[in-house]
């Protein structure tokens, strides 16, 4: 149980598109979605929080309209990061949880390499 | 100072030898304590979670945490080839909603030599 899918697992683009990464929780509904940013060799990176239905909750220094957090759905939440660039590459891993106090379940995360 | 240190490694041992992954925290109000594997390329997977002080025991894998002196542990028994991986820490000091935001230390790299 509480498996959480990616996808993509791995987009390369060129410099100044937009690509969406999605993120799904497939045998739990998922109140609260989390999207982390992991460089090499360092820790997760919490970008932001989103409850299904309200708009994100961004950490200090996410810019907010660079990165675009949908979450629809109970099962569903969206990471769009516009206008990329080669500074944007990073893993970027989307994590869910229930409305138990029970720990966040990770997704496979997706390497991003913007050209 | 970061919140949680971990030591990166990495750390080799031999097959079946015990295995201590550690990591230290300094904000207090830290009451929820998870260690995560993640394999090269994939997302963390949750091992075990602790709340509060005292020990839990998952088949060959034991959580210690002593907030007294800010110092959580994971051991391995047994330890396999296919432990190798980077192993996290997590924290929280959510109250109500104790996984809410989680800080993560940089993650402990394990070499297991069969």
């Amino acid at each position: 149980g509480a498996v959480v899918s990616q996808h993509p697992s791995w987009v390369i683009c060129k410099s100044g598109t937009s690509v969406k990464i999605e993120c799904r929780s497939l045998d739990f509904q998922a109140t609260t979605m989390f999207w982390y940013r992991q460089f090499p060799k360092q820790s997760l990176m919490l970008m932001a929080t989103s409850n299904e239905g309200s708009k994100a909750t961004y950490e200090q220094g996410v810019e907010k309209d660079k990165f675009l957090i949908n979450h629809a759905s109970l099962t569903l939440s969206t990471l769009t990061v516009t206008s990329a660039h080669p500074e944007d590459s990073s893993f970027y891993i989307c994590s869910a949880r229930d409305y138990s106090n029970q720990p966040q379940h990770f997704g496979d995360g997706t390497r991003l390499s913007i050209l | 100072q970061k919140e949680v240190e971990q030591d990166p490694g990495p750390l080799s041992v031999p097959e079946g030898a015990i295995v201590s992954l550690n990591c230290t925290y300094s904000n207090s109000a830290f009451q929820y304590f998870m260690w995560y594997r993640q394999y090269s390329r994939k997302g963390p997977e949750l091992l075990m979670y602790t709340y509060s002080s005292g020990n839990k025991e998952d088949g060959r894998f034991t959580a210690q945490v002593d907030k007294s002196s800010k110092y959580i542990s994971l051991f391995i028994r047994d330890s396999q080839p296919s432990d190798s991986a980077t192993y996290l820490c997590a924290m929280s000091a959510e109250k109500n909603t104790g996984f809410q935001k989680l800080v993560f230390g940089t993650g402990t790299r394990l070499l297991v030599s069969p």
